[in-house]
């Protein structure tokens, strides 16, 4: 079945980068956008970028530029985020989501969830 | 503070209707499509509406979409306590070049 797995809960230190990967499995993984998205805890859903795991290009939101690096691999069909220069409001679960086909802005499949815990 | 915004709760007996409201501009839900997913408490959130209306498969007819101007609604009928969750409506946003959630709507089934 269609599936995203995702990487281990992760405890860094302030001014770390944290490195979150998101397995895909069940669909031609190159034909689907993915996209991040975070909730800090007992807050809402924030978009975080898209990347296209064809080409590898990626887009970020305002919020997280020049902090954030969204790859892939395709010969494991697995996409990575990485934030850098963490902070404490860093903090929260961090998901990573299928585009679905068409609207590649509405997200059909989700994976398990991070936790990112940044603290000193 | 979130771009779009939704109530932050709603509630109703089991087998009731209700409705949850999302409102926000001409550069998100104006001239784009909304989904909604239903997060229930410890888990990912699941899509529950797409396009403003239309359901993927296996999410039953009790929930329903609509949109009207820069204003979206999410209505789920005969309600039941395993519907109990946080809801979110979200859109692209050309201003932005990305997606915007609304705040979320946490749901009790009394």
């Amino acid at each position: 079945q269609v599936q995203l797995v995702q990487s281990g809960a992760e405890v860094k230190k302030p001014g770390a980068s944290v490195k979150v990967s998101c397995k895909a499995s069940g669909y031609t993984f190159t034909i689907y956008y993915m996209h991040w998205v975070r909730q800090a805890p007992g807050q809402g859903l924030e978009w975080m970028g898209i990347i296209n795991p064809s080409g590898g290009s990626a887009g970020y939101a305002q919020n997280f530029q020049g902090r954030v690096t969204m790859t892939r691999d395709t010969s494991t069909a697995t996409v990575y985020m990485e934030l850098s220069s963490l902070r404490s409001e860093d903090t929260g679960v961090y998901f990573c989501a299928r585009g679905r086909s068409g609207t590649y802005f509405t997200f059909d499949i989700w994976g398990q969830g991070t936790m990112v815990t940044v603290s000193s | 503070q979130s771009v779009l915004t939704q109530p932050p709760s709603v509630s109703a007996a089991p087998g009731q209707k209700v409705t949850i409201s999302c409102s926000g501009s001409s550069s998100n839900i104006g001239n784009n499509y909304v989904s909604w997913y239903q997060q229930l408490p410890g888990t990912a959130p699941k899509l529950l509406i797409y396009d403003n209306n239309k359901r993927p498969s296996g999410i039953p007819d009790r929930f329903s979409g609509s949109k009207s101007g820069t204003s979206a609604t999410l209505a789920i009928t005969g309600l039941q306590t395993g519907d109990e969750a946080d809801f979110y409506c979200a859109a692209r946003d050309s201003s932005l070049s990305g997606v915007v959630f609304g705040g979320g709507t946490k749901l009790t089934v009394l």
